[in-house]
């Protein structure tokens, strides 16, 4: 099983629509979080970090989910902007390394 | 806040040269950078961890007599890609993290896209 794990997709969305997407980490000492986008050719750059109450950005909301291993990340009234690849990471361990998952591609159509 | 530059950009070099990458943390002091390694359509390959001050620690399977990093100071970390080859060109990404003000959070750089011939 890998460390950290997401649905590759691609998840076709329409314009406007709500999306969410999940990732399991397998580490349950895992204490740090993150969602970061990376569009085609480009670095990845951070969307949010997950606290263990939750958080939301605007029209992005990250959740934690400690029992079963998983951080999710939903976007509301989606735009074609928001089209991108969807990387999560954890932190490894103390130093500070993170895991990444493999990233959820996400397309939005209008 | 919190922005990494990383230079060249990119870099087209024949068969067996040496390429030298630069990473510099421009608004903050990076106790830690990291190197990465994206082949297309594939996931981010951590290489090392690099500490100012420190050696390097590498992944498995990541040769450090052919990426060289130096980590002089806390804003500048540097990878070299010794005797490189078509099987190296790949994007190296850089990210920087400060245990200070952002703990385990990484920004990157741009990224340097290598191509050998």
């Amino acid at each position: 099983r890998k460390e950290v794990e997401q649905d590759p997709g691609p998840f076709n969305v329409p314009e406007g629509a709500t999306v969410a997407f999940n990732c399991t980490y397998s580490n349950s000492a895992s204490q740090s979080f993150f969602w970061y986008r990376q569009d085609c050719r480009k670095e990845p750059k951070l969307l949010m970090s997950v606290y263990s109450s939750g958080n939301e950005d605007g029209r992005f909301t990250a959740q934690l989910n400690r029992a079963s291993q998983y951080i999710s990340l939903l976007i509301r009234d989606s735009k074609l902007s928001d089209s991108a690849t969807y990387l999560c990471a954890v932190n490894r361990d103390s130093n500070y390394q993170l895991i990444w998952g493999a990233g959820t591609k996400l397309i939005i159509k209008p | 806040g919190a922005v990494v530059s990383q230079h060249p950009s990119r870099v087209i070099c024949k068969s067996g040269t040496s390429v030298k990458i630069e990473c510099r943390s421009l608004d903050f002091q990076a106790t830690t950078m990291f190197w990465y390694r994206q082949f297309p359509k594939q996931s981010l390959m951590l290489m090392a961890t690099s500490n100012e001050g420190s050696k390097a620690t590498y992944e498995q399977g990541v040769e450090k007599d052919k990426f060289l990093i130096n980590h002089a100071s806390l804003t500048l970390s540097t990878l070299t890609v010794t005797s490189a080859h078509p099987e190296d060109s790949s994007f190296y990404i850089c990210s920087a993290s400060s245990l200070l003000t952002s703990g385990d959070t990484q920004y990157f750089g741009p990224g340097t896209r290598l191509t050998v011939l």
